[in-house]
């Protein structure tokens, strides 16, 4: 069974300075995709960016980047002049690409990263 | 366009209530999902749906947990007399492809 892992329970940041937050993940898959979501207190899951596994360029969104390293099974994002409304808990979550699995489909999301932006 | 919502936001049922929360999903998309969020941990699947078909329920924590979507649309997650570490928020998805689209969640409380 595949897992997720984030290591770091709580981050903070000055406001418009940069932010990087670690997942690290498990599997023996070697087609799948990765995500970033962000959870604000409203409790409302939206998406940060995604990443196919079969690509070698780092996805991004505006201010978000991630650095994707297949082989250290390593998937960390990136927030560039971190703004207040950053403030959230980010979940890093897997997704296997193969479909044959009628389970494949569910994500897998890590225990998340609260992070806090200081004015 | 209209996202994903759910109903109730807030549910409080005493110990042994049976309770039914409902996800409208984005118009047009085929896959539906079911978790449940712990207090301060991540989402955990609990069900899978493609169209009417329920594919995969295995994270399904008990038989008093029972998931439906009869006409390939909106979906009833329904809880038999629920204990209280049914406590939890519930998070509906839908998604056409690769994405999942999350809707608001429902807090439920057990007293």
């Amino acid at each position: 069974a595949q897992t997720v892992t984030q290591s770091q329970p709580e981050m903070s940041v000055q406001e418009a300075e940069t932010v990087t937050l670690s997942c690290t993940y498990d599997t023996s898959e070697s087609d799948y995709y990765l995500f970033w979501y962000k959870q604000p207190p409203s409790r409302q899951m939206i998406l940060v960016i995604r990443q196919e596994a079969y690509k070698q360029q780092n996805a991004t969104e505006n201010r978000f980047s991630v650095n994707f390293q297949k082989a250290a099974k390593s998937f960390s994002l990136k927030i560039s002049d971190s703004q207040l409304g950053d403030a959230a808990m980010y979940f890093c979550a897997y997704r296997s690409a193969f479909s044959v699995d009628q389970g494949a489909q569910k994500l897998v999301f890590g225990q998340g990263t609260r992070l806090t932006i200081n004015p | 366009g209209a996202g994903v919502s759910q109903s109730p936001r807030y549910k409080v049922a005493k110990r042994g209530q049976d309770v039914a929360l409902r996800c409208d999903p984005i118009s047009g998309h085929v896959s539906l999902f079911w978790y449940q969020q712990a207090l301060g941990q991540g989402p955990e699947f609990l069900t899978y749906f493609q169209n009417e078909a329920q594919l995969d329920k295995s994270g399904l924590p008990s038989d008093r947990f029972f998931a439906e979507r009869p006409e390939g649309s909106v979906s009833t997650l329904k809880i038999q007399r629920t204990q209280q570490e049914d406590s939890a928020v519930y998070l509906c998805a839908s998604s056409f492809w690769k994405t999942q689209y999350f809707g608001p969640g429902t807090r439920l409380l057990v007293l």
